[in-house]
């Protein structure tokens, strides 16, 4: 079964600094890794999708990539809004089901 | 607007069953696998079943496999889940969600608000 961690559980930045967010797969994946971000009392919303591909409406602040089993999504210069919970996202094809990392909580300084 | 609106939550009792539904609109419903992704306030997502367009493919977590039943109605614009045999494990806030691919399970697009499932006795 894929199993999925994120690291670090919790992350500290100030605004305006670089942000960086680790999603490790304990198996050979595929490169159809998503990432989420969601605000206390809200609905996730999509960021990435297929490792790197920003999702509609996204800045461009926002920037994910992979290498092997081990993604990272990039917030280049965090904004106080960016604060919440990111979760990564891994797929199967067989059998088919999704699989949610436990997140990474972002606060600001 | 994409709108996914859930409906069917409540309280009830171990062992006993609940029928979610998921209206949606302002998409063609029938372009896009749907999912039930749930939450545990406070906690993390867990995903819990999906089915792609024509019901070719469907699939369920570990956690809900037997107990639970997706189906979708596309002619009406509905997705549903049939919960059987809860347990107090099921509490969560349940989410209907839209995915991006209609053939395959791929990455959620659009979320509803969730409808709140409570297992209690």
């Amino acid at each position: 079964d894929i199993v999925l961690t994120q690291s670090p559980v919790t992350l500290s930045v100030s605004p305006g600094e670089r942000a960086t967010l680790s999603c490790r797969a304990n198996l050979s994946v595929s490169g159809y890794l998503a990432w989420y971000h969601q605000k206390p009392g809200r609905a996730p919303r999509l960021l990435i999708y297929d490792a790197s591909n920003r999702a509609t409406g996204i800045p461009a602040r926002f920037s994910g990539s992979r290498s092997g089993a081990d993604f990272t999504l990039t917030i280049s210069s965090l904004d106080p809004e960016d604060c919440g919970v990111y979760y990564c996202q891994q797929r199967s094809d067989w059998p088919p089901l999704m699989i949610f990392g436990p997140g990474t909580k972002v606060d600001i300084k | 607007e994409v709108q996914l609106v859930e409906s069917g939550g409540g309280s009830v009792q171990p062992g006993r069953s609940l029928r979610l539904s998921c209206a949606a609109s302002g998409f063609t419903f029938d372009d896009h696998t749907m999912h039930w992704v749930r939450q545990v306030p406070g906690k993390g997502l867990e995903w819990v079943s999906g089915m792609t367009w024509d019901g070719s493919r469907v699939g369920y977590a570990d956690s809900v496999k037997g107990r639970f039943t997706i189906s979708r109605d596309n002619a009406k614009n509905s997705l549903h889940l049939q919960m059987d045999s809860l347990t107090t494990d099921d509490t969560a806030l349940y989410y209907c969600a839209r995915d991006k691919n209609a053939n395959n399970f791929a990455a959620i697009l659009s979320w509803g608000q969730g409808t709140l499932v409570t297992v209690s006795s």
